[in-house]
């Protein structure tokens, strides 16, 4: 089994609709993230946690929203979603202790079609 | 700010051939870890070869290899006896060893390896 799953995979919405992103993780790691990919702008940062009782934005996070429901559960929300939010969405986690260097391990993606 | 710039869009190479991927970084620390990531087809993000800082010796996996110039502020991928499942985005990220642990990355560069 995957060590990072995303659910849905894909999805298509309509503008205005409130959709939730959900990833989760059997890695242990507490810190995790999530981002956006767009063609030519690489991956960029919307929100991370550090651990359950920690949130903090990224540098886009205008328009989305998270929850931290457990240590391995981290759910990204668009309250009202629309067209430009159309991307593909990344959930990574990590684990600064040990060896690891806070290695970022991502899970598959889930690709966002806004209509 | 620190940024990571990754100036070809897209590189070709033959089967069985080396191809060597550029990436800049700008960045006033002195201690700080670079990774190269590959995304193929699939989406998934999947670490290729990672360098501390501080570590002078070019770290090494396989058939990929980086050459790190911490003077200059390059992070190049090298990629022998290219296979075609090399085929894919690659990119560059930075992450600072301390403060607010956010990764970088750069825009990517799509790998064509032809037969």
């Amino acid at each position: 089994d995957a060590d990072v799953t995303q659910t849905p995979r894909n999805r298509i919405t309509k503008t205005g609709k409130r959709i939730m992103l959900e990833c989760s993780q059997t890695k242990g790691h507490d810190r995790m993230y999530w981002y956006r990919q767009d063609p030519g702008l690489g991956l960029r940062l919307i929100y991370y946690s550090f651990d359950v009782k920690d949130i903090n934005k990224g540098e886009i996070s205008d328009g989305y929203s998270v929850s931290r429901q457990a240590q391995a559960k981290f759910s990204l929300s668009l309250e009202s979603a629309i067209p430009n939010q159309t991307a593909l969405y990344f959930c990574a986690t990590s684990d600064p202790g040990g060896s690891s260097t806070d290695t970022q391990y991502f899970g598959p993606g889930t690709r966002l079609t806004v209509l | 700010a620190q940024t990571v710039t990754q100036s070809q869009p897209e590189m070709s190479v033959q089967e069985a051939e080396t191809v060597t991927l550029s990436c800049t970084y700008d960045t006033s620390e002195s201690d700080y870890y670079l990774f190269w990531y590959k995304q193929p087809p699939s989406r998934q993000m999947i670490l290729v070869i990672r360098q501390e800082a501080y570590k002078q010796q070019n770290a090494t996996e396989n058939r990929f290899s980086v050459n790190f110039q911490k003077a200059a502020k390059s992070f190049s991928l090298k990629i022998s006896d290219s296979q075609l499942g090399d085929a894919a985005m690659y990119f560059c990220a930075y992450r600072r060893t301390s403060g607010t642990y956010k990764y970088i990355f750069g825009t990517g560069t799509r790998l064509k390896v032809l037969a």
